[in-house]
C-alpha cells in the first residue's frame, strides 16, 4: 500500500532563511509520480511539481529546489531565502503506476516565515 | 490560463439533507476527481471519473456519495443525506492525462450543522 510521511508538523523559520520540508514515501510500485501542492491561508491547493520515479534528478525553480533520492525513499522540498508569502501548509503526495490509483497526500507541514 | 472552478464557495446544511457540489474543470482535461479535508487534517481521495464512468472510489466514498457529468463541461458531487461528519472541504480537481499532475479547484466548504 502507498504511504506519504511528513514528519515535520510545523516549521516556524525567519524570513530569508533556507528551509527544508521532508517527505518520505512507501510503495510497491517500481514506476510511480511524486507531486508536492501548496496550500496558502486561502485553502486552494496550487500544484508545484511532479516527478517520475525514473527522474533522479534534483530540479531548480527560483527560490524552490526538490532533491528526489530513491535509495531514501525521500522527496525534500527546500525553500531558499524563505519570504512571507511562503507561509502555507505544504504537502507531499505520491500516485502509484498501477490501476488508476489517485494521489494519496502526506498530512502536511505548516511552514510560517515570520517578518 | 485555464482553472478549476467550483461553486458554491460555502454550504451550510442540515444534517439529513441533500447537498449538490458543482465543479467546471479544465476544459481539454480528460479525468476528474473529487477530494475531502477536514479541517486541519490532509487530503483525502473521493473518487475519480474518466469516460463517463467511475474509475476508482475510496472507501469514504459510499452509497450516500454520486458523481455526474451532466453536460460537456460540469461535474458534480451530491451527497444524498448528510451527516455531522461530511463537514469538510470538497476539492474538485481534474488532470489532462492520468497520473499526470492535478489541478485543484478552490474548493466547498460543506458545514452540516
Amino acid at each position: 500500500a502507498q504511504k506519504v510521511t511528513q514528519a515535520q508538523t510545523e516549521i516556524s523559520v525567519v524570513e530569508k532563511e533556507d528551509v527544508t520540508l521532508d517527505c518520505v514515501y512507501e510503495t510497491r510500485d517500481t514506476t510511480y509520480y511524486l507531486f508536492w501542492y501548496k496550500q496558502p491561508p486561502s485553502g486552494e491547493l496550487v500544484f508545484l511539481i511532479r516527478r517520475n520515479s525514473f527522474d533522479e534528478q534534483n530540479e531548480i525553480s527560483g527560490r524552490y529546489s526538490w532533491n528526489f533520492q530513491k535509495s531514501t525513499s525521500s522527496f525534500n522540498f527546500t525553500i531558499t531565502a524563505s519570504q512571507v508569502v511562503d507561509s502555507a501548509v505544504y504537502f507531499c503526495a505520491l500516485s502509484e503506476n498501477s490501476g488508476n490509483t489517485p494521489l494519496v497526500f502526506g498530512k502536511g507541514t505548516r511552514l510560517s516565515v515570520i517578518a | 490560463e485555464p482553472e478549476v472552478t467550483q461553486t458554491p464557495s460555502h454550504q451550510v446544511t442540515q444534517m439529513g439533507q441533500e447537498v449538490i457540489l458543482r465543479c467546471v474543470p479544465i476544459s481539454n482535461h480528460l479525468y476528474f476527481y473529487w477530494y475531502r479535508q477536514i479541517l486541519g487534517q490532509k487530503v483525502e481521495f473521493l473518487v475519480s471519473f474518466y469516460n463517463n464512468e467511475i474509475s476508482e472510489k475510496s472507501e469514504i466514498f459510499d452509497d450516500q456519495f454520486s458523481v455526474e457529468r451532466p453536460d460537456g463541461s460540469n461535474f458534480t458531487l451530491k451527497i444524498r443525506s448528510t451527516k455531522l461528519e461530511d463537514s469538510a472541504m470538497y476539492f474538485c480537481a481534474s488532470s489532462e492525462a492520468l497520473r499526470w499532475e492535478q489541478y485543484f479547484g478552490p474548493g466547498t466548504r460543506l458545514t452540516v450543522t
